[in-house]
């Protein structure tokens, strides 16, 4: 069946620091990718997605590239600000399946 | 954006008692869902509905019920509720029809079973 691995957190980081967050993939089909964000006390936002091999998919200053030879979506941030500070969820949805499939997420904290 | 609101936002109910959470959304979205959050396991899908009185079963489906006899309306019910049920639960909807729409969640139920 179709599996999401984020890399395991907590992050801490200091303002103005590079953030990656790792995430690969297994699908049976040819997946559309999906970055969420989770603030304290919300529900989950989508921040960015990317729905076909080497598609770049950004947002805020955030960014992911679909690499199917390595199965994988890795979220990046060149200078993280305190309110980045959030839980991220990488997701996939895979062909003919509309339903979402989550990694665990990981806790991601900046530092001022 | 969509509407999409959930409620209640909190509860604390008592173990064996049933507990119905609702999800309503003010668009006619086909496709809505039902998640749990729990640490450590990020999001599993409980139940699902693509239209009115078409809903399927999710990852974690044992012990949840749900209904859908209003495109607005997506309830889930469980049916005795136990400890292992406290969790945070998200509804969500879908904006389009494919793989490549994402979701719009709602802002979650804090559900505590004691």
């Amino acid at each position: 069946g179709d599996s999401v691995t984020q890399m395991e957190g907590p992050v801490t980081l200091s303002e103005e620091a590079f953030l990656t967050i790792n995430c690969t993939y297994t699908a049976t089909g040819y997946p559309s990718l999906f970055w969420y964000v989770q603030y304290p006390g919300e529900g989950l936002q989508l921040l960015l997605k990317a729905t076909k091999a080497d598609d770049k998919g950004s947002n805020k200053g955030f960014e992911a590239t679909y690499r199917k030879e390595t199965t994988s979506f890795h979220l990046e941030k060149g200078s993280v600000q305190v309110s980045d500070s959030a839980v991220y969820f990488c997701a996939l949805s895979d062909q003919g399946d509309y339903k979402l499939s989550f990694g665990a997420g990981t806790t991601v904290t900046v530092r001022a | 954006d969509a509407g999409i609101t959930q409620s209640p936002r909190h509860k604390v109910t008592e173990t064996g008692t049933p507990v119905t959470l609702r999800c309503h959304q003010t668009e006619n979205h086909r496709y809505m869902y039902w998640y749990r959050q729990d640490p450590g396991h990020g999001l599993r899908l409980i139940h699902y509905s693509y239209g009115v009185k078409d809903t399927d079963k999710g990852e974690v489906s044992d012990g949840y019920s749900v209904s859908r006899s209003k495109t607005e309306d997506f309830l889930l019910t469980l049916e005795s509720a136990t400890s292992s049920q406290t969790s945070v639960y998200f509804c969500a909807i879908q904006q389009g029809a494919g793989v490549n729409y994402g979701y719009t969640f709602g802002s979650g139920t804090r559900l505590t079973v004691v």
